[in-house]
């Protein structure tokens, strides 16, 4: 099966510089999303991203974070100025449809601000 | 807005034994269902999911869940327990964007299973 690869699997930054997670979704997929999981709590859904431009966003995806697809193969989350509270597991995720279709997951990067 | 409990945070079962994993989702229509797995180190992988067919959901590695509009629930469970199913495991409901038909899932807290020898 096609899989959702994310990289790099584990980034270390200091706090307040910016940093670039990179996804590549599956080739036909349409619909794509990041998530996050910090240590210890729910996965919770942080931005969707269709036909180039955001569908939908969280209350934590603020003017800090941004999302791109500059190529049509990858799709980028950039946080401006990392925080120490931005240190979690983010997951891509992509699906060739929007309503009710599962969406396959990317293994993750783990972001960890010093 | 949708929401899911799961009412274990950690289930022990030995090897070969049955697993119910529990989860309770609280929706104001009619709501899709997934459970997800996430093995160490893995990403997140479908189980199965509902979406308003049949109620008694098939999944992968032999996994079943049970739709229960009555009771709110979509409990997970496998007959026999096997090493390799240790893992976390997250019943996830589907939640409707308002432009573009695209979806958000909001994960429960997870479910960490351990299969003991």
């Amino acid at each position: 099966e096609p899989e959702v690869t994310q990289t790099p699997s584990h980034q270390v930054t200091q706090m307040g510089q910016e940093v670039i997670l990179r996804c590549v979704p599956i080739s036909n997929h349409l619909y794509f999303y990041w998530y996050r999981q910090i240590l210890g709590q729910k996965v919770e859904f942080l931005v969707s991203f269709y036909n180039n431009e955001i569908s939908e966003k969280s209350e934590i995806f603020d003017d800090q974070f941004s999302v791109e697809r500059p190529d049509g193969s990858n799709f980028t989350l950039k946080i401006r100025s990392t925080k120490l509270e931005d240190s979690a597991m983010y997951f891509c995720a992509s699906s060739d449809q929007g309503i009710d279709e599962k969406l396959l997951f990317g293994s993750g990067t783990q972001l960890s601000v010093l | 807005a949708q929401s899911v409990t799961q009412l274990d945070s950690h289930v022990s079962v030995s090897e070969g034994t049955p697993v119910l994993l529990r989860c309770n989702y609280s929706s104001s229509y009619s709501p899709s269902l997934f459970w997800y797995v996430q093995h160490p180190n893995k990403g997140l992988q479908l189980l199965l999911k509902y979406t308003s067919a049949a109620t008694l959901v098939k999944g992968i590695n032999g996994f079943e869940a049970e739709f229960k509009k009555s009771e709110t629930s979509f409990h997970l469970t496998k007959p026999s327990a096997h090493m390799s199913d240790a893992a976390e495991y997250f019943c996830v409901v589907s939640d409707w964007s308002d432009r573009w038909g695209a979806q958000k899932l909001v994960f429960g807290q997870g479910t960490r299973l351990t299969i003991n020898p």
